[in-house]
């Protein structure tokens, strides 16, 4: 049984660079979800899909943020000219077309320098 | 939208006792209330939810209540061991899920 996988599980970067992550749901799962988290705090929604489609996007996901799921499977979310206050935990989840049971990943931990 | 708060924010018990943590959430329209154990590194780990039409869910050492009257909902880990030591959220939902901000539990041996 495979859970929800991130890659990278870690990212070290420098203020200005792009940054790509990519998410593999479980895979009977149409719903995948996009969460950030910073120290201390919960996880904060920034958008989510079903199937392929993008229903919903967050306050928080500027213009800098990009997700996308092609083929309904993977998603990936690019961060483009990053900031040191995009530093954070990135966490996918999936879920069935309910929405509720949400399963994580393990996340990505970005530090931006 | 909704606002889901949490308390307490940091909880120290001893090993076999029992912990409770606490949350309320604003909106009337939320249904479901699930609660995720999250360690040092990892993702959250769902461990127990609640629909909003059941008051009381039991699984082993813990269990959820619900009062929808109130808008709270609390967790109860009954005989905590140290590996229950983490931080615990509540999320609730209502057209998309909000977490609360979390309570790292220390169990004490």
């Amino acid at each position: 049984d495979t859970g929800v996988s991130q890659d990278p599980r870690h990212k070290i970067t420098k203020r200005g660079q792009n940054v790509t992550f990519r998410c593999d749901p479980i895979s009977e799962h149409n719903r995948l979800y996009w969460y950030r988290q910073t120290l201390g705090q919960g996880p904060e929604f920034l958008t989510y899909f079903q199937n392929e489609a993008q229903l919903e996007k967050s306050r928080l996901l500027s213009d800098r943020f990009s997700a996308e799921r092609p083929k309904g499977s993977f998603s990936t979310l690019e961060i483009q000219r990053t900031e040191q206050g995009d530093s954070a935990m990135y966490l996918c989840a999936s879920s069935l077309d309910d929405g509720e049971t949400q399963y994580f990943g393990p996340g990505t931990r970005l530090l931006v320098l | 939208g909704e606002n889901v708060e949490q308390h307490p924010s940091t909880l120290s018990v001893q090993e076999g006792d029992s912990a409770v943590i606490k949350c309320t959430y604003s909106d009337s329209a939320s249904n479901y209330f699930p609660w995720y154990k999250q360690e040092l590194g990892k993702g959250p780990q769902l461990i127990i939810d609640i629909r909003s039409n059941v008051g009381e869910k039991k699984d082993q050492r813990i269990a959820v209540t619900l009062n929808k009257t109130a808008k709270h909902f609390s967790l109860h880990i009954t005989e905590t061991q140290p590996e229950d030591s983490a931080v615990y959220f509540c999320a609730a939902w209502a057209y998309g899920m909000r977490f609360g901000a979390g309570t790292r539990l220390t169990v004490k041996p």
